[in-house]
């Protein structure tokens, strides 16, 4: 089965960057996803990664370790917006799109 | 705008009623998830439908839960009868299996309250 764990809560100063961790571990594995959610909205697709290493998507990044068993999304220049839940993902083994997710961490950023 | 429309968007109801929550998916999206969402649990996978096929319902409470895909363009998920515990936000969403990144899209789901 999947184990994904994620801190539960973040706080951070607007401008500032902050690093959210995602450990998993799953008997299959095809990529992971992270997802942000707005407080009472659905969640909304941010990264995937496939392979090892950093994938840079404006002031969002995104990195994982296979080895480790790790994954981090970084978010710079915070705004007060980004405040949401952050979602790590993982595909269930045998079925691609079918997602587990983690907890959520919830990031509050402060001026 | 592509989108996945569900409906309702707010409910409350009493134990012991019917709930049905209905669910659009994107045109063209062969996939369809049923998700639950509470403090307690996080998001849960509840039931899985490709090209109206379900797929994987194991998440689901068998005795009161059934999800059906009458149409491409339709996934309902009903609970009889409903109990407090199902307090929660349900959330639809739907991918292109053929993508490739396995994205999901979700609706803005239905928050349903059972007193």
């Amino acid at each position: 089965g999947q184990n994904i764990d994620q801190p539960t809560e973040m706080t951070a100063t607007e401008g500032a960057i902050v690093q959210i961790n995602c450990t998993y571990q799953t008997s299959g594995f095809n990529g992971l996803f992270w997802y942000q959610q707005h407080a009472g909205e659905a969640p909304t697709f941010l990264s995937y990664n496939v392979l090892d290493g950093l994938e840079e998507k404006g002031r969002f990044s995104s990195f994982l370790s296979r080895s480790k068993g790790y994954s981090y999304l970084l978010l710079k220049e915070l705004q007060m917006k980004d405040s949401a839940s952050y979602l790590c993902a993982v595909p269930s083994p045998g079925g691609y799109n079918k997602l587990i997710f983690g907890a959520g961490t919830r990031l509050a950023v402060h001026p | 705008d592509a989108r996945v429309t569900q409906t309702p968007r707010d409910k409350v109801t009493e134990m012991g009623q019917e709930v049905t929550m209905r669910c659009q998916p994107i045109l063209g999206h062969n996939t369809v998830f049923w998700y639950r969402q509470t403090m307690m649990q996080g998001l849960e996978l509840l039931a899985y439908f490709r090209n109206r096929a379900p797929l994987d319902d194991s998440g689901m409470p068998k005795d009161r839960f059934s999800a059906e895909m009458p149409d491409a363009t339709l996934a309902t998920l009903k609970i009889q009868p409903s109990e407090p515990r199902d307090s929660a936000v349900y959330f639809c969403a739907s991918a292109d299996a053929s993508a490739g990144t396995g994205e999901l899209f979700f609706g803005e789901g239905s928050r349903l309250t059972v007193l």
